[in-house]
Parts: structure tokens; sequence; C-alpha cells
């Protein structure tokens, strides 16, 4: 069974400051794997993805994440924390292979504050 | 282009009564997936829709259902509702497969009294 962990429920950093959002997985085959951010009283929306290919990938907002199989982890970072990047974040995976059909689990998140 | 649109934004219900929940697809979308998201927690699947059918589960009991209409649009269900239903329940819609993750809609925020 797939499951994912966020360290950290919350995390807080100053304004210009590296942004460092942690998040491992468990699954029995190379998963897709996910950001999302969401804003108060809103839906999630997607950061970026990884799926196959290069590890390391770019999503919006100057976020990135790499995926590393030997440490079965998808860590979110940010070089330079912005104001409006306080949010919750979500981290995701997805079983690629199961033929009936897709789903995606979700960590528990980690509220990220940014301190002026 | 329209995201995925939910109704209604917000709902109050009684213990034991009954309550129907909207989502309209991101156009060209096919999948709908429903989420359950408690206050303070991640969301937690529920059930995912393609071609009308119901194709995977979460841990739910069965006073949660759902349909998928030949439009794509999808409604969810709760039965004898209990306090515990409160939440923030989201729609997010997908083509076939998880591979470029999913649009979700803004949700619905259901509180039970």
């Amino acid at each position: 069974a797939q499951s994912v962990t966020q360290l950290g429920s919350h995390v807080s950093v100053s304004e210009g400051a590296l942004v460092l959002l942690r998040c491992n997985y468990s699954s029995s085959v190379p998963p897709y794997l996910f950001w999302y951010v969401q804003y108060p009283n809103q839906g999630l929306q997607l950061l970026l993805k990884y799926t196959t290919g290069a590890t390391l990938v770019k999503g919006i907002n100057g976020f990135e994440a790499e995926f590393k199989k030997s440490e079965t982890s998808f860590h979110l970072t940010k070089p330079s924390a912005h104001m409006s990047d306080a949010a919750e974040y979500f981290c995701a995976v997805s079983d690629p292979f199961y033929t009936g059909g897709f789903k995606t689990i979700f960590g528990a998140g980690t509220r990220l504050f940014v301190k002026a | 282009d329209a995201g995925v649109t939910q109704s209604p934004t917000h709902l109050i219900k009684t213990r034991g009564q009954q309550v129907t929940l909207r989502c309209s697809p991101k156009s060209g979308h096919d999948t709908v997936s429903w989420y359950q998201q408690a206050l303070g927690q991640g969301p937690q699947f529920i059930f995912q829709y393609y071609e009308e059918e119901e194709r995977q589960r979460g841990n739910f009991p069965d006073r949660f259902s759902g349909h998928q209409f030949p439009n794509y649009s999808s409604e969810l269900n709760v039965n004898a509702l209990l306090l515990g239903d409160s939440a923030l329940y989201l729609c997010a819609s997908s083509l076939q497969g998880a591979k470029d993750g999913y649009t979700f809609g803004s949700g619905t925020r259901l509180t039970v009294v």
C-alpha cells in the first residue's frame, strides 16, 4: 500500500530564506509524485510533478523538487521565500501501474509561514 | 477555460439528513475523484469515477455514494449524516490516469449540526 509522510506539520522561514518541505513516500513500484499548494478556503493547486525522466523537476512560482529513489524522498524547495508563499503544502503519491484505476494519496500537509 | 466547478460552496445540514454535492470537471477531463478534507488534515480519498462507473473506493462507509453522468459531471451523496461528516469536500478531475495530476475545485464546506 502506498503512503506519504510529510515531516513537520509547520515550517516557518524568513522572507528571502530557503524553503525546504520534506516528503517521504512508500510504494512498491516507482510512483508518480506530486506537490500541491492550498490557500485558505480554496482547493488544491498542482505545483509540480514527477512521473519519469529527470529527477529534478521544476514547478510554478519558483518551486522545485528532487526525486531520490534511494531515499524514497521528494522534498520541495525554493531558494528564496516570498510572503505570498505562505500556504498549506501537500505531497502526494500515485501508483502508475494499478490497472484498476488511479488514485492519489495525500500527506497530512505542511503549513508554511513566512516572516517579514 | 473553466476549471472544476463545485456546488454549493457552503452547506449546513442536521444529523440524519442526506446531502448531494455536485461537480463539473475541467473541460476535456473524463475522470472525477472525490476527497474529504477535515480541518487541519490532508485530503482523504473517497472514490473515483470513470465512464460512469465507480472505479476505486477509499475507506468510507456505504453512506457515501456517487454518480457520474454522460457529460462527466458527478455527484457525491451522503446519507444519514453524522457530526463527523463535517468537512471540506473536494472534487478533482483528470484525464484517465493520474500522470498529469488533478485539477481541483474550490470545494463544498459541509457543516453537520
